[in-house]
């Protein structure tokens, strides 16, 4: 399996502020035939299902503000929120579906306000 | 506009099988390219990839759950089900259900099924 390890646990970031979230892959997670890194970031709210934020690293999916941002390839990704708002709360997963055999997440990093 | 929703039992006792089932509306898990995928969650934990069907009816299955899960699909029904043998307290977890965009990951998720295990 690739392993994703996601730091910090957790984080407290004030209002407006930015606050980042680093994953990093076991093993690379770029696909050299397409140049694309299969990775996605995951936002989870208290009591909803996962909402994709961000594929290929750093695609934005449709309707997710551009406050939100992801970057990194091979097997260091950031996600960053550059201005935290309220409703930005919440555990944010990474996923790597490089691997067609086994797709994994990081254990989460929670996001609170300070 | 895709949905889907998981349904099943929310209480099964330990050495029991569970089945779950997702309906879903808004896309056919017969197109090409587009599959539906299972994950868990066990309360307060992260989630964690159980299986992936394919249109094409390429099944995947995580490696460490492999010997007691089956995934199948129904086109005719908009279902996937997924059944999961001898369970255990520890795979107590909110089971989701999710849409598998063509040559991407999960993108849509159902609202997920808490199942617990005990006696």
């Amino acid at each position: 399996d690739i392993v994703m390890t996601q730091s910090p646990d957790s984080l407290a970031v004030s209002l407006g502020e930015r606050a980042t979230i680093n994953c990093k892959s076991s093993q690379s997670v770029l696909y050299n035939s397409t140049k694309k890194n299969y990775l996605a970031w995951y936002q989870q709210k208290p009591g909803q299902p996962p909402k994709l934020l961000i594929y290929w690293a750093s695609t934005r999916e449709s309707g997710v503000p551009d406050r939100f941002s992801g970057s990194g390839s091979g097997t260091d990704f950031t996600l960053t929120i550059s201005s935290l708002q309220a409703e930005d709360v919440a555990v944010y997963y990474c996923h790597q579906y490089y691997s067609t055999l086994s797709w994994t997440f990081g254990q989460g990093t929670k996001v609170e306000i300070k | 506009q895709i949905t889907l929703k998981e349904s099943g039992p929310t209480l099964v006792k330990p050495t029991q099988t569970l089945t779950l089932t997702c309906t879903f509306s808004g896309f056919s898990v017969s197109t090409s390219g587009v599959g539906v995928g299972w994950v868990r969650q066990p309360p307060g934990k992260a989630l964690e990839w159980l299986a992936t069907i394919y249109w094409d009816d390429d099944k995947r299955y995580s490696p460490s759950l492999k010997n007691r899960l089956t995934i199948t699909k129904d086109t005719s029904k908009n279902q996937v089900v997924l059944t999961m043998t001898n369970m255990d307290p520890m795979d107590t977890a909110t089971y989701y259900c999710a849409h598998r965009r063509f040559r991407l990951t999960l993108d849509s998720w159902g609202q997920g099924i808490l199942v617990t295990v005990s006696s």
